[in-house]
């Protein structure tokens, strides 16, 4: 079946730019995590969705982040005002209700200039 | 709260040869431990899981992982490198923080690069 898909794969941006990252699970799996992988950081965690709520925001670096998910399906994150340091590969994950196991969709390379 | 350490960013070795990457966590509560890799310009593909049950985990391409409570250690290691392998490779662990939220804390990777 299909997998987790990300779009759009890669995206240049200006300094001070809004983005929308989007991310389509797999159909199911009611829970959704988004990801960040960069040089200085690594792999680190952002948000995880269940159904359409966001019970855990902990990992969002600034208010600039924020995501949402409709239908318990899509979700969207938005960095405003994208700084230098925006600039990562975003990864997006899904897995069924009360199993540990993620699986990943391909990422979206971001570049702030 | 959880942490991973993989001990060298960087392994090289030869095909044929045995591959052995070192991951070792800290956690609160017992851990489910997972091993992706990645391939360059692509996400990351689950290789093999610890949630419960037997210690010794079996994954694809050959790859397994034994889960050392003692040690706390979750080592990854295939019998035979095959140039197929070289890729970065990233060991996770995650444990229920509500509901189900298993979110992953990971380690920095490390880079398996095969020799011919």
């Amino acid at each position: 079946g299909a997998g987790v898909s990300q779009s759009p794969s890669n995206k240049v941006t200006e300094k001070g730019k809004d983005v929308e990252l989007r991310c389509d699970p797999i159909s199911g799996h009611t829970a959704l995590y988004w990801y960040r992988q960069s040089l200085g950081q690594g792999l680190e965690f952002l948000i995880y969705f269940q159904g359409n709520s966001a019970p855990d925001k902990s990992g969002l670096p600034s208010d600039r982040f924020s995501a949402e998910r409709t239908g318990g399906s899509v979700s969207t994150l938005t960095i405003q005002r994208t700084q230098q340091e925006d600039s990562a590969v975003y990864l997006c994950a899904s897995s069924l209700y009360l199993e540990p196991e993620q699986y990943f969709g391909p990422g979206t390379r971001l570049t702030v200039t | 709260a959880q942490s991973v350490t993989q001990l060298g960013s960087h392994v090289s070795v030869s095909e044929g040869a045995l591959v052995l990457l070192r991951c070792n966590y800290s956690s609160s509560v017992p851990p489910y431990l997972f091993w992706y890799v990645q391939y360059p310009n692509q996400g990351l593909q689950l290789l093999l899981k610890y949630t419960t049950g037997a210690t010794l985990v079996k994954g694809i391409n050959g790859f397994e992982a034994e889960f050392k409570k003692s040690e706390t250690s979750f080592h990854l290691t295939k019998p035979s490198a095959h140039m197929s392998d070289a890729a970065e490779y990233f060991c996770a662990v995650s444990q229920n923080s509500g509901g189900s939220n298993y979110k992953l804390t990971f380690g920095k990777g490390t880079l398996l690069t095969v020799n011919p």
